[in-house]
Protein backbone atom coordinates (compact mmCIF):
# COMPACT_ATOMS: atom_id res chain seq x y z
CA UNK A 1 0.00 0.00 0.00
CA UNK A 2 0.95 3.43 -0.17
CA UNK A 3 3.02 5.50 2.61
CA UNK A 4 4.39 8.75 3.46
CA UNK A 5 7.57 9.59 5.21
CA UNK A 6 8.02 12.95 6.06
CA UNK A 7 11.08 14.66 8.74
CA UNK A 8 10.61 14.70 11.96
CA UNK A 9 10.03 17.95 13.92
CA UNK A 10 10.07 20.14 15.42
CA UNK A 11 12.26 22.60 13.04
CA UNK A 12 12.62 26.14 14.70
CA UNK A 13 13.94 28.83 12.18
CA UNK A 14 14.84 32.23 12.46
CA UNK A 15 12.84 34.75 10.44
CA UNK A 16 14.38 34.85 6.50
CA UNK A 17 16.17 31.48 7.15
CA UNK A 18 16.13 28.63 4.36
CA UNK A 19 12.93 26.02 4.55
CA UNK A 20 13.33 22.02 3.62
CA UNK A 21 11.19 19.68 5.00
CA UNK A 22 11.73 15.70 3.51
CA UNK A 23 9.01 14.05 2.20
CA UNK A 24 9.57 10.62 0.98
CA UNK A 25 6.56 8.05 -0.75
CA UNK A 26 5.82 4.22 -1.33
CA UNK A 27 3.70 3.83 -3.85
CA UNK A 28 3.25 2.33 -7.67
CA UNK A 29 2.24 3.60 -10.41
CA UNK A 30 1.97 7.42 -10.39
CA UNK A 31 0.40 9.18 -7.63
CA UNK A 32 -0.41 12.66 -7.00
CA UNK A 33 1.49 14.61 -4.59
CA UNK A 34 0.08 17.30 -1.89
CA UNK A 35 1.62 19.77 1.10
CA UNK A 36 -0.80 20.64 3.30
CA UNK A 37 -0.40 23.17 5.95
CA UNK A 38 -2.23 23.56 9.25
CA UNK A 39 -2.11 26.99 11.03
CA UNK A 40 -2.82 26.88 14.69
CA UNK A 41 -6.63 25.94 15.79
CA UNK A 42 -7.37 25.81 11.63
CA UNK A 43 -8.12 23.15 9.55
CA UNK A 44 -6.05 21.44 7.24
CA UNK A 45 -5.07 23.85 4.00
CA UNK A 46 -3.91 22.31 0.32
CA UNK A 47 -0.50 24.76 -0.07
CA UNK A 48 0.40 23.00 -3.35
CA UNK A 49 0.35 19.37 -5.44
CA UNK A 50 2.13 17.80 -8.21
CA UNK A 51 0.26 15.51 -10.23
CA UNK A 52 3.14 14.02 -12.61
CA UNK A 53 7.08 13.51 -12.61
CA UNK A 54 8.53 16.51 -12.87
CA UNK A 55 6.02 18.86 -11.65
CA UNK A 56 6.85 21.30 -9.61
CA UNK A 57 4.01 22.47 -7.30
CA UNK A 58 4.11 26.79 -5.85
CA UNK A 59 2.53 28.45 -3.55
CA UNK A 60 3.26 31.54 -1.42
CA UNK A 61 7.05 31.20 -1.80
CA UNK A 62 6.57 27.32 -0.82
CA UNK A 63 8.00 24.90 -3.73
CA UNK A 64 7.89 20.84 -3.96
CA UNK A 65 9.21 19.00 -7.00
CA UNK A 66 8.12 15.83 -7.80
CA UNK A 67 11.01 13.68 -8.28
CA UNK A 68 9.87 9.84 -9.23
CA UNK A 69 13.71 8.69 -9.42
CA UNK A 70 13.90 9.62 -5.83
CA UNK A 71 10.30 8.75 -4.78
CA UNK A 72 10.33 12.46 -3.11
CA UNK A 73 8.20 15.66 -2.77
CA UNK A 74 10.38 18.05 -0.77
CA UNK A 75 8.92 20.94 0.44
CA UNK A 76 11.45 24.64 0.04
CA UNK A 77 11.08 28.00 0.75
CA UNK A 78 13.83 30.69 0.76
CA UNK A 79 12.77 32.77 3.09
CA UNK A 80 10.56 31.41 5.98
CA UNK A 81 8.12 34.24 7.79
CA UNK A 82 6.79 34.08 11.58
CA UNK A 83 3.42 33.69 10.06
CA UNK A 84 4.77 30.28 8.38
CA UNK A 85 5.07 28.82 11.83
CA UNK A 86 2.32 25.79 11.05
CA UNK A 87 2.12 21.92 11.02
CA UNK A 88 3.04 20.94 7.59
CA UNK A 89 1.92 17.77 6.08
CA UNK A 90 3.20 15.30 3.09
CA UNK A 91 0.42 13.36 1.34
CA UNK A 92 -0.45 10.95 -1.38
CA UNK A 93 -3.21 9.94 -3.43
CA UNK A 94 -4.27 7.64 -6.43
CA UNK A 95 -0.52 5.49 -7.73
CA UNK A 96 -1.93 1.70 -8.90
CA UNK A 97 -2.00 1.04 -4.71
CA UNK A 98 -4.97 3.46 -4.18
CA UNK A 99 -7.98 5.56 -5.08
CA UNK A 100 -8.07 8.91 -6.82
CA UNK A 101 -9.66 11.00 -3.88
CA UNK A 102 -8.00 8.54 -0.56
CA UNK A 103 -5.47 10.75 1.11
CA UNK A 104 -2.22 8.95 2.90
CA UNK A 105 -0.48 11.11 5.15
CA UNK A 106 3.01 12.00 6.71
CA UNK A 107 3.23 12.49 10.18
CA UNK A 108 3.53 15.90 10.04
CA UNK A 109 6.25 18.37 10.91
CA UNK A 110 6.07 21.29 13.28
CA UNK A 111 7.24 24.69 12.05
CA UNK A 112 8.38 27.38 14.22
CA UNK A 113 9.69 30.81 13.03
CA UNK A 114 11.54 32.95 15.31
CA UNK A 115 11.52 36.51 14.67
CA UNK B 1 -14.63 29.84 -0.40
CA UNK B 2 -14.71 25.96 0.16
CA UNK B 3 -15.40 26.12 3.78
CA UNK B 4 -15.84 23.61 5.70
CA UNK B 5 -17.14 23.92 9.47
CA UNK B 6 -16.84 21.05 12.41
CA UNK B 7 -19.00 21.44 15.70
CA UNK B 8 -18.61 21.31 18.53
CA UNK B 9 -14.61 21.84 18.33
CA UNK B 10 -14.04 20.37 21.59
CA UNK B 11 -16.37 18.01 24.27
CA UNK B 12 -15.82 15.38 27.03
CA UNK B 13 -18.52 13.35 27.83
CA UNK B 14 -18.21 10.31 30.32
CA UNK B 15 -17.21 6.51 29.88
CA UNK B 16 -20.47 4.73 28.19
CA UNK B 17 -22.28 7.82 26.81
CA UNK B 18 -22.47 8.82 22.45
CA UNK B 19 -21.32 11.50 21.58
CA UNK B 20 -22.05 13.33 17.87
CA UNK B 21 -19.87 15.22 15.76
CA UNK B 22 -21.18 17.20 12.92
CA UNK B 23 -19.20 18.16 10.00
CA UNK B 24 -20.64 20.68 7.35
CA UNK B 25 -19.45 22.41 3.99
CA UNK B 26 -21.15 25.47 3.72
CA UNK B 27 -20.55 26.86 0.59
CA UNK B 28 -20.58 24.20 -1.52
CA UNK B 29 -21.84 20.86 -1.76
CA UNK B 30 -20.00 17.70 -1.06
CA UNK B 31 -20.22 14.57 -2.86
CA UNK B 32 -17.98 12.71 -0.80
CA UNK B 33 -16.84 13.61 3.12
CA UNK B 34 -14.59 11.90 5.02
CA UNK B 35 -13.64 11.12 8.53
CA UNK B 36 -9.97 10.78 9.95
CA UNK B 37 -8.72 10.21 13.49
CA UNK B 38 -5.49 11.82 14.24
CA UNK B 39 -3.44 11.09 17.71
CA UNK B 40 -0.65 13.28 19.23
CA UNK B 41 2.20 13.47 16.95
CA UNK B 42 0.36 11.03 14.26
CA UNK B 43 -0.20 11.53 11.10
CA UNK B 44 -3.92 11.55 10.04
CA UNK B 45 -5.76 8.29 9.86
CA UNK B 46 -8.72 8.03 7.47
CA UNK B 47 -11.15 6.01 8.87
CA UNK B 48 -14.50 6.20 6.33
CA UNK B 49 -15.86 7.75 3.23
CA UNK B 50 -19.77 8.68 3.13
CA UNK B 51 -20.93 9.32 -0.39
CA UNK B 52 -24.66 11.51 0.25
CA UNK B 53 -27.65 8.77 0.76
CA UNK B 54 -25.76 5.77 0.72
CA UNK B 55 -23.70 3.83 3.36
CA UNK B 56 -20.44 5.09 4.63
CA UNK B 57 -17.35 2.87 3.27
CA UNK B 58 -15.22 1.88 6.51
CA UNK B 59 -11.23 1.68 6.32
CA UNK B 60 -9.66 -1.99 7.48
CA UNK B 61 -9.73 -2.08 11.52
CA UNK B 62 -12.90 0.51 12.09
CA UNK B 63 -15.62 -0.43 13.94
CA UNK B 64 -18.20 0.45 12.01
CA UNK B 65 -21.11 0.14 14.64
CA UNK B 66 -18.84 1.79 17.11
CA UNK B 67 -18.54 4.98 14.75
CA UNK B 68 -22.04 5.37 12.93
CA UNK B 69 -21.32 7.75 9.80
CA UNK B 70 -24.70 9.74 8.52
CA UNK B 71 -24.27 11.41 5.50
CA UNK B 72 -27.56 12.96 5.16
CA UNK B 73 -27.63 15.53 2.59
CA UNK B 74 -24.82 17.27 0.54
CA UNK B 75 -23.74 19.56 3.08
CA UNK B 76 -23.79 17.85 6.54
CA UNK B 77 -22.11 14.14 7.72
CA UNK B 78 -22.23 13.59 11.38
CA UNK B 79 -19.98 11.03 13.25
CA UNK B 80 -21.81 8.98 16.33
CA UNK B 81 -18.77 7.96 18.71
CA UNK B 82 -21.55 5.22 20.59
CA UNK B 83 -20.43 4.04 23.87
CA UNK B 84 -17.48 5.93 23.93
CA UNK B 85 -14.56 4.97 26.28
CA UNK B 86 -11.26 6.89 27.14
CA UNK B 87 -9.56 4.95 24.27
CA UNK B 88 -11.69 6.69 21.91
CA UNK B 89 -10.45 10.21 22.88
CA UNK B 90 -8.52 11.64 19.97
CA UNK B 91 -8.41 14.30 17.48
CA UNK B 92 -11.25 13.73 14.77
CA UNK B 93 -11.53 15.67 11.56
CA UNK B 94 -13.67 15.71 8.76
CA UNK B 95 -13.05 16.72 5.48
CA UNK B 96 -15.26 17.35 2.00
CA UNK B 97 -14.67 16.99 -1.59
CA UNK B 98 -16.59 18.87 -4.07
CA UNK B 99 -16.98 19.58 -7.74
CA UNK B 100 -13.19 20.62 -8.36
CA UNK B 101 -11.76 17.73 -8.94
CA UNK B 102 -11.33 14.26 -7.12
CA UNK B 103 -7.86 15.40 -5.59
CA UNK B 104 -9.59 18.12 -3.83
CA UNK B 105 -10.71 18.19 -0.10
CA UNK B 106 -11.13 20.68 1.62
CA UNK B 107 -10.67 20.30 5.96
CA UNK B 108 -12.41 21.24 9.14
CA UNK B 109 -10.89 22.52 11.91
CA UNK B 110 -11.12 19.46 13.79
CA UNK B 111 -13.20 18.25 16.91
CA UNK B 112 -11.48 16.80 20.19
CA UNK B 113 -13.04 14.16 21.86
CA UNK B 114 -11.97 13.64 25.59
CA UNK B 115 -13.43 10.67 27.28
CA UNK B 116 -13.16 10.19 30.97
Amino acid sequence: GNSVTQMEGPVTLSEEAFLTINCTYTATGYPSLFWYVQYPGEGLQLLLKATKADDKGSNKGFEATYRKETTSFHLEKGSVQVSDSAVYFCALSGGSGGSNYKLTFGKGTLLTVNP
Amino acid sequence: GAVVSQHPSWVICKSGTSVKIECRSLDFQATTMFWYRQFPKQSLMLMATSNEGSKATYEQGVEKDKFLINHASLTLSTLTVTSAHPEDSSFYICSARGLAGPDTQYFGPGTRLTVL
